[in-house]
Formats: C-alpha cells, sequence, structure tokens
C-alpha cells in the first residue's frame, strides 16, 4: 500500500464548478500537508499548506486536513479554466522539508469554458 | 531572478552510456533535491543535499550519484544509464524557514529517455 493515495482522475468540470480534490494517507506521524500545482510540461509550485488538522482558506482554495481519518481535501470555489492543471498533494513529519516529503501521484483536473 | 533551471530539457541515451543533469539556483537555497516524476508514481525523491559539499540519500538511490560542489549547484549522474530512467527529472531547492514547512522552489524538468 503507498504511504499516499490519490485518485489520478482525469476530472473534468464545467467553470464556476466547485471541485474537490482529496487523498489518504496511512502514516499517522504527517504534520505538514501541502497542495501543488502542476501545469502541463512545467514543474509543481506549492500552492497551499497546512499544519495539523483544520481548514486554511486563500482566495479560491480552501485546504482542508482531518487527522482522525488521515484525509485531506483541496476545494476550488468558482473554478476557472486556468485551474486546469494536475494537483499533487504531499506531507511529510517534520517541520523542514529536508525531512523526507511524501507526494501523491496527482489528480488530472480540466476545467470546461 | 532566474530561480532554478535545469540542464538539458531534454535528453536521449542509449542503454549504458551516462550523462549529467545540472540544477542551477540563483535564491542562495541551502537545501537542493532531485526527484523523479513517473505516471501514476508521483515524484520521487533521488537524493537531496542540506548544503554545500553534503549530500544524502532519497527514497529511490540506486544508479544514481550526486554532487554539491558549489552551493548554487547540484549535478544529477547516471553513471550506466537503463530503460528504468527514463523518467522526467526535477530538481528543487528551498531555504530552511525554521518553524514552519519550507517551500520547495522546482526547476522546470528534464525529459530524459534511455532506449
Amino acid at each position: 500500500q503507498k504511504e499516499v493515495e490519490q485518485d489520478p482522475g482525469p476530472l473534468s468540470v464545467p467553470e464556476g464548478a466547485i471541485v474537490s480534490l482529496n487523498c489518504t494517507y496511512s502514516n499517522s506521524a504527517f504534520q505538514y500537508f501541502m497542495w501543488y500545482r502542476q501545469y502541463s510540461r512545467k514543474g509543481p509550485e506549492l500552492l497551499m499548506y497546512t499544519y495539523s488538522s483544520g481548514n486554511k482558506e486563500d482566495g479560491r482554495f480552501t485546504a482542508q486536513v482531518d487527522k482522525s481519518s488521515k484525509y485531506i481535501s483541496l476545494f476550488i470555489r468558482d473554478s476557472q479554466p486556468s485551474d486546469s492543471a494536475t494537483y499533487l498533494c504531499a506531507m511529510s513529519e517534520g517541520y523542514s522539508s529536508a525531512s523526507k516529503i511524501i507526494f501523491g501521484s496527482g489528480t488530472r483536473l480540466s476545467i470546461r469554458p | 531572478n532566474a530561480g532554478v533551471t535545469q540542464t538539458p530539457k531534454f535528453r536521449a541515451l542509449k542503454t549504458g552510456q551516462s550523462m549529467t543533469l545540472l540544477c542551477a539556483q540563483d535564491m542562495n537555497h541551502e537545501y537542493m533535491y532531485w526527484y523523479r516524476q513517473d505516471p501514476g508514481m508521483g515524484l520521487r525523491l533521488i537524493h537531496y543535499s542540506v548544503g554545500e559539499g553534503t549530500t544524502a540519500k532519497g527514497e529511490v538511490p540506486d544508479g544514481y550519484n550526486v554532487s554539491r560542489l558549489k552551493k548554487q549547484n547540484f549535478l544529477l549522474g547516471l553513471e550506466s544509464a537503463a530503460p528504468s530512467q527514463t523518467s522526467v527529472y526535477f530538481c528543487a531547492s528551498s531555504y530552511p524557514a525554521g518553524a514552519s514547512t519550507d517551500t520547495q522552489y522546482f526547476g522546470p524538468g528534464t525529459r530524459l529517455t534511455v532506449l
């Protein structure tokens, strides 16, 4: 079993819809949870990170962590065609990124105009 | 600032050939990383460095070597390429942020095909 599981998609939704992206994990020691966005043929870029459980909001994006269920989510409100990308969840035990970060395999998202 | 750059962008090798991938960053970051990205596997850490002159093994280090002779550069070497090393390779760098997780900045990637 992989430490981090992520549905690969692809996920296709109409413009303006609410998008929900999810990951599950097995390591209860994970404390830092991140979402990266990767456009086609580009490197990943950090979108949001959260520490421990709870919600964090940044504009149209909300990251949610439920440590009791070992489940994290990224919600995108009012989705735009420019949100079309692959979204990677990632998590680590320690606060320094020199400690191992485990990435999900990514969910490919397409927003239809 | 160019951020993180990688050379070359594309490369094709024959089995058994060797090559070196170069990563450079101009952000004065202490930490640097090499990942490979394969379909369905996500990003996997090959090697990383927490400072000039230091390197450490990641999750999938076999068949690769690295060197960090200068703070701004991190080299990834394949001594004898194998088809299983066909992948997209990403370099990243970060500055230790102390009490919060530090952001890794990724380069644009190198697409390597081993025939």
